[in-house]
């Protein structure tokens, strides 16, 4: 059974400092892997999503990177700023139509 | 374009009434997955349709939850004799197709009293 696990549970940084959240999987045989924020009361927003095939995604200030033999993804905040503050979730897509989520990671970015 | 919407944004019942949550997918996805999120933690799956076919319906937690999507596009969850544990919120999420990017609407927060 696919399990997903996001660490830290929750971060705080001073503004300006580069950062990386962590995601890790159970079962290395996943379909996708896509990064949400999501802000108090609001739905998700998608940041990045990386096929299996592929090894990392870039954004703006954001980074995914994706190893699938080790079971983990980073997702890199480069320079963070206050409204950067939100909670991460990252989310697997597995061989069949089930959507696996982490219980995310709740970032405070400091002005 | 529009993107996901979802209505009622609240929802207060009281145990044992039945409620109906809607979704409105962007046009032209096929892909349509019901997520329910209990406070501080992430979206548990519930079901997914491709089309007007409901492929997986293995999240849903019980016989009283049931879900549609007769026409292919708007989606109905309908929880039957809600429980004080059927209280969260219900995300809709779309996408293009199978393994694309999903699209998330704002939710439909449950309070059952």
């Amino acid at each position: 059974k696919q399990e997903v696990t996001q660490i830290p549970a929750a971060l705080s940084v001073p503004e300006g400092e580069n950062l990386v959240l962590n995601c890790s999987f159970t079962d290395s045989a996943i379909y996708n892997l896509q990064w949400f924020r999501q802000d108090p009361g609001k739905g998700l927003t998608s940041l990045l999503l990386i096929q299996s095939s592929q090894r990392e995604q870039t954004s703006g200030r954001l980074n995914a990177s994706l190893d699938k033999s080790s079971g983990r993804s980073t997702l890199y905040i480069a320079a963070s700023q206050p409204g950067d503050s939100a909670t991460y979730l990252c989310a697997v897509g597995t061989g069949g139509f089930k959507t696996i989520f982490g219980a995310g990671t709740r970032l405070f970015v400091k002005a | 374009g529009a993107g996901v919407s979802q209505s009622p944004r609240y929802k207060v019942a009281k145990r044992g009434q039945d409620v109906a949550l809607r979704c409105d997918p962007i046009s032209g996805h096929v892909s349509l997955f019901w997520y329910q999120q209990a406070l501080g933690q992430g979206p548990e799956f519930l079901t997914y349709f491709q089309n007007e076919a409901q492929l997986d319906k293995s999240g849903l937690p019980s016989d009283r939850f049931f879900a549609e999507r007769p026409e292919g596009s708007v989606s109905t969850l309908k929880i039957q004799r809600t429980q004080q544990e059927d209280s969260a919120v219900y995300l809709c999420a779309s996408s293009f197709s199978t393994g694309y990017e999903q699209f998330f609407g704002p939710g439909t927060r449950l309070t059952v009293l």
